[in-house]
């Protein structure tokens, strides 16, 4: 399979704990992308990065979370300090550098803090 | 936050018929896409119109963009059962940084009846 894969598809987490999501982009694409999705809301944008660096972060990306790809492959994004307003579909998606990007999106992780 | 809104928020059709879905947005943009999200899973691409197009069309799908109107809208022809799904607009920002970030509507869910 060369889509994007995402792991944990599910996680279950107490309010306080760190959590940490995998995102594997299909293989030759130098972008990566993160979005958040709540109940019934389109997905929002949180960062990505063009090979390891990261372009750009949302406002709605708080210091509790961080995110690498440290040799522009793979990407992982913790959450530390998990509140309840974190629980989401967490998405990832790759793309080639273009203008006119089409992104492939990941099956997401869906993460509930208790 | 959202870029635009999607109208109508619900669409309930009987299979065969078409569905029309519109997308309003608010800051010049360099593309506009399409995606489709079965419920609980992650996001599939149907198709990308550039800024400078104003139509397009990819097997039961039409697109049609109006930049003078900041608007566009999403036909699919002879509908069918699995065709029901959330539908979402998402455009590609102008330039600068954010070139390649893609900001999401609210989505548009569509019910196809057997």
């Amino acid at each position: 399979d060369t889509g994007v894969s995402q792991n944990p598809r599910h996680k279950i987490t107490k309010r306080g704990q760190n959590v940490t999501f995998r995102c594997d982009p299909i293989s030759e694409h130098n972008r990566l992308y993160w979005y958040r999705q709540t109940l019934g809301q389109g997905p929002e944008f949180l960062t990505y990065f063009q090979n390891e660096a990261q372009l750009e972060k949302s406002r709605l990306l708080s210091d509790r979370f961080s995110a690498e790809r440290p040799k522009g492959s793979f990407s992982t994004l913790e959450i530390q300090r998990t509140e309840q307003g974190d629980s989401a579909m967490y998405l990832c998606a790759s793309s080639l550098t273009s203008g006119y990007n089409e992104q492939f999106f990941g099956p997401g992780t869906r993460l509930t803090v208790l | 936050s959202q870029q635009g809104e999607e109208d109508p928020q619900a669409l309930s059709i009987q299979e065969g018929e078409n569905a029309t879905m519109n997308c309003s947005y608010k800051t010049s943009i360099n593309n506009l896409q399409w995606y489709r999200q079965n419920s609980g899973r992650g996001l599939v691409h149907l198709i990308l119109i550039r800024s400078n197009e104003r139509e397009k069309h990819s097997g039961r799908l039409r697109v049609t963009l109006d930049t003078s109107k900041k608007s566009s809208s999403l036909l699919i022809t002879a509908s069918r059962a699995a065709d029901t799904a959330s539908y979402f607009c998402a455009t590609g920002n102008a330039g600068g940084t954010s070139y390649g970030k893609l900001t999401f509507g609210q989505g548009t869910i569509l019910t196809v009846h057997p």
